[in-house]
């Protein structure tokens, strides 16, 4: 199973621009690449899933390196709003039945 | 807009107690999940369902058991609560073939004294 390594937590200020990458050295060829937000005391929620290249939405952007062993994870002008953590997911469990969450990378916005 | 939600937020028991957490969903989903989230352990999945009556093996399932007599409702059951139990527990719910995108409840955070 393709581990995924990123950074533990990381600080930024309101109004700029955040890029959190995550490394997938082994990703399978039928992996996707997933990211996920959870807030205190919340469940995780999807946010935004790629395959290659680039992907955009009202949340986020994810660019994805040709040879897909990294990835990032891009928000746009945080705000205090944006402060969570944030998982990048690469695999699913052996039976392919669920997602395997790793520690992911807590992100403090301050003002 | 779609919706997990879990009975508790809050639950404090007593070791040796039967302890139940239900959770419904509302988006026809068949697939539901139970995990629980650790500090330094990430999420674990306890069992999942992928349809009604129907039961998986997650990865951590000892002193678990779930029930699943109706597509939008999962429950997990403790059938005798230990201390080591003591954690954040989230339910999911996904459409089949769409297991990346789960959707999570808010939790409910179980203490066992």
């Amino acid at each position: 199973l393709a581990k995924t390594t990123q950074p533990i937590s990381m600080d930024s200020y309101e109004g700029q621009e955040v890029n959190i990458t995550c490394s997938h050295n082994n990703i399978a060829t039928n992996d996707y690449i997933t990211w996920y937000q959870q807030f205190p005391s919340q469940g995780p929620r999807f946010i935004i899933q790629g395959y290659k290249t680039k992907v955009t939405n009202e949340v986020a952007s994810l660019f994805i390196p040709a040879d897909r062993k990294s990835s990032t994870l891009s928000l746009p002008r945080v705000s205090l709003s944006d402060t969570a953590v944030y998982y990048c997911l690469v695999a699913l469990n052996q039976a392919g039945t669920a997602l395997i969450f790793g520690k992911g990378t807590t992100l403090s916005v301050s003002s | 807009d779609v919706k997990v939600t879990q009975s508790s937020r809050y639950l404090v028991k007593r070791t040796g107690e039967k302890v139940f957490l239900e959770c419904v969903q509302d988006m026809d989903h068949e697939n539901m999940f139970w995990y629980r989230q650790d500090p330094g352990l990430g999420l674990r999945l306890i069992y999942f369902s992928y349809d009604v009556k129907m039961k998986e093996k997650g990865d951590i399932p000892e002193g678990y058991s779930v029930s699943r007599e109706k597509k939008e409702r999962f429950s997990l059951i403790l059938e005798s609560a230990s201390t080591n139990q003591t954690s954040m527990y989230l339910c999911a719910s996904v459409g089949r073939g769409r297991v990346w995108e789960q959707f999570f409840g808010p939790g409910t955070r179980l203490t066992v004294l």
